[in-house]
């Protein structure tokens, strides 16, 4: 199984600050047709968990503009250019590539401080 | 509204069985590959299964492997996670999701506890 490393796994962010968590593959992410299945869901206190960034670097809907995704095959990052407080929550990078089965990051979980 | 409602946890002694069910308002979810994901309490996320548009296809985590079996329900727009033979392991809240993962329902808990 493919297992995906986060970093930092708690992240105190200032409001207004920019943030930046890591996640780092076991094995490359490229699957054979050419895209990279690397997700970031962010998941709010006692909600269920939604998708911002789908193949590496695409916001979904509605997903302000101050998240942005990079990286490529093992190495991947989830940028906030500026912390507000609805940001707050666990962050997980999740891979579809080499599923079966789908691998999660153990999470990163951003608080204010 | 597009969403996704799952229904059907509750408190099981080991060794019992639950039926989850995953229901789709605002599309249609035989369009879509659709997945189970669970968080025991305080956990990340875990992927348990997944069934193809047509239900010809369904794969699962080793941990539920000969367990669990997932089944869709097109006339009620629904998939559905039979679960058997329950361990303590298997608490936790179960999420349906419609793959890629997109679209995520509220959940619902399962607590497997004598």
């Amino acid at each position: 199984d493919v297992v995906l490393t986060q970093s930092p796994v708690s992240l105190p962010a200032a409001l207004g600050q920019p943030a930046s968590i890591s996640c780092k593959s076991s094995q490359s992410l490229v699957h054979s047709d050419g895209n990279t299945y690397l997700n970031w869901i962010h998941q709010r206190p006692g909600q269920s968990p939604r998708r911002l960034i789908y193949k590496v670097s695409n916001r979904d809907s509605g997903v302000p503009d101050r998240f942005s995704g990079s990286g490529s095959a093992t190495d991947f990052t989830l940028k906030i250019s500026r912390v507000e407080a609805e940001d707050v929550g666990v962050y997980y990078c999740m891979q579809g590539t080499h599923w079966l089965p789908y691998t999660f990051g153990q999470g990163t979980k951003l608080e204010i401080k | 509204e597009v969403q996704l409602v799952e229904s059907g946890g509750g408190l099981v002694q080991p060794g019992g069985s639950l039926r989850l069910s995953c229901t789709a308002s605002g599309f249609i979810l035989t369009d879509y590959w659709t997945a189970w994901v669970r968080q025991a309490p305080g956990k990340g996320l875990d992927w348990v299964a997944n069934i193809n548009e047509d239900g010809s296809e369904r794969y699962y985590a080793d941990s539920v492997k000969g367990r669990f079996t997932i089944s869709r329900d097109t006339a009620k727009n629904s998939v559905s996670l039979q679960m058997n033979s329950l361990r303590g392991e298997d608490t936790g809240v179960y999420y349906c999701a419609k793959e890629p993962y997109d679209l995520w329902g509220r959940g619902t808990l399962v607590n497997v506890s004598p």
